[in-house]
């Protein structure tokens, strides 16, 4: 157990809706990044936040938004889905040597 | 940018056979390399990191991997693999500072054997 928890585990959307999906940390971790992994893929970074600030942002188009709250939870918006939105999406808290990341569980989001 | 190359996507082998699974990265500056493993339907896991020092590292579970900044490798290798080592394997590098994001490399899937 890596102490941080994503909801849901799993979601059927269809394109053009939007999507939120939700990730905390147990240990209070100040820094989250975001990473989405299509089937066979490794992850790929979609971006990061510190302190409630978004804190380097991978290539992704600005669809892909997010939150960080005061308590360390953070949120993944996506608008206007599309089809090859389909993947895992897997939240990481970074650990206190900053170079540690755990992972959650993730979310598989299917877009119809 | 950096990128990394996992060239091998499916790895079979027989319980007790010897593993070593490649990873090379690209980037031209000093880096941490990690190698992650996915087993079925769990989390991400951290199998072991290099930072500096002493480019040998031992991880979890009797892994170890090489790192040669000549070659741009860090290469992972068990002795012995057994069943439970059955899980998709993940090489993945970072700079340090910045924004910590890790860019990692496609995967391979180990399926051991008894």
């Amino acid at each position: 157990e890596t102490g941080v928890t994503q909801s849901p585990t799993h979601l059927i959307k269809t394109r053009g809706q939007q999507v939120t999906l939700r990730c905390s940390s147990q240990s209070g971790h100040n820094t989250v990044s975001w990473y989405q992994q299509a089937l066979g893929q490794g992850p790929q970074f979609i971006f990061q936040y510190y302190r409630e600030e978004e804190n380097g942002r991978g290539n992704f188009p600005p669809r892909f938004s997010g939150l960080q709250f005061p308590n360390y939870s953070s949120e993944l918006n996506v608008n206007a889905l599309e089809l090859d939105d389909s993947a895992l999406y897997l939240c990481a808290a970074i650990g206190t040597s900053l170079n540690e990341q755990f992972f959650g569980p993730g979310t598989r989001l299917t877009v119809l | 940018a950096q990128s990394v190359s996992q060239h091998n996507h499916h790895v079979i082998l027989s319980e007790a056979a010897s593993l070593e699974l490649g990873c090379n990265y690209s980037y031209g500056g000093t880096v941490n390399l990690f190698w992650y493993v996915q087993y079925p339907g769990q989390h991400l896991q951290l199998l072991l990191k290099y930072f500096s020092g002493d480019p040998l590292v031992k991880g979890i579970k009797g892994f170890e991997a090489e790192f040669i900044k000549s070659k741009f490798s860090f290469n992972l290798r068990k002795p012995s693999v057994q069943w439970s080592d059955t899980a998709e394997y993940f090489c993945a590098v970072n700079a340090p500072g910045g924004a910590n994001n890790l860019f990692f490399g496609t995967g391979t899937r180990l399926t051991v054997i008894p």
